[in-house]
């Protein structure tokens, strides 16, 4: 079993729709998570960060917590073509302490 | 955010040569740095976690003989891929942790390299 595993996708919404991007973990004893835009070539960017559970919003994007169904989501409002890219769902803590696992990521496309 | 930068961004070398890339965090001290490798379409890989000072720690299956890390300072990594060959072609991408960053890493701008 993946430790970190996102929907596959990939995933395509309409210009202005909501993009919604799932993710589950293993490990239980995961503290902080976090969501990285990935464009072809580059490096990944650190987009948001949650610790807690329940929702944190930045802009046009929300990522929620609930820990004791072990998922993450990121939701990005009013979709743009600029968000088209990969995005990496990340856990840190628990048994990986210090490390950061990556889930295999899941390629948006919004077209216009 | 804090800077990290990694070069060459790209490099071509012939097979059997060794292969350096750098990694410096610019505006802040790193006492860890992360070395991933990404292939085409796939997710990044851990390789090894670089401490100033110390020896790397590498995870299972990355050849420390063949991937060797020197975190020499706090700001700076290398990573160097000995005899490089063909299969070792991929995206080398380092990061850092800000110190009291909660886990959040910064990434370095990768390096493409291609062994012929």
């Amino acid at each position: 079993q993946k430790e970190v595993e996102q929907n596959s996708g990939p995933l395509s919404v309409p210009e202005g729709a909501i993009a919604s991007l799932n993710c589950t973990y293993s490990d239980r004893g995961s503290q902080s998570f976090f969501w990285y835009r990935q464009y072809s070539g580059k490096s990944p960017e650190l987009i948001m960060s949650i610790y807690s559970n329940g929702d944190k919003e930045d802009g046009r994007f929300t990522a929620q917590l609930n820990k004791a169904s072990q998922y993450v989501s990121l939701l990005i409002r009013d979709s743009q073509p600029s968000d088209s890219a990969t995005y990496l769902c990340a856990a840190a803590g628990g048994t990986s302490y210090g490390k950061l696992t990556f889930g295999q990521g899941t390629i948006l496309t919004v077209h216009p | 955010g804090a800077v990290v930068s990694q070069h060459p961004s790209w490099v071509i070398c012939k097979s059997g040569t060794s292969v350096k890339i750098e990694c410096r965090s610019l505006d802040f001290q790193a006492t860890t740095m992360f070395w991933y490798r990404q292939f085409p379409k796939q997710s990044l890989m851990l390789m090894a976690t670089s401490n100033e000072g110390s020896k790397a720690t590498y995870e299972q299956g990355v050849e420390k003989d063949k991937f060797l890390i020197n975190h020499a300072s706090l700001t700076l990594s290398t990573l160097t891929v000995t005899s490089a060959h063909p299969e070792d072609s991929s995206f080398y991408i380092c990061s850092a942790r800000v110190a009291g960053g909660n886990e959040k890493l910064f990434f370095g701008s990768g390096t493409q390299l291609s062994v012929l």
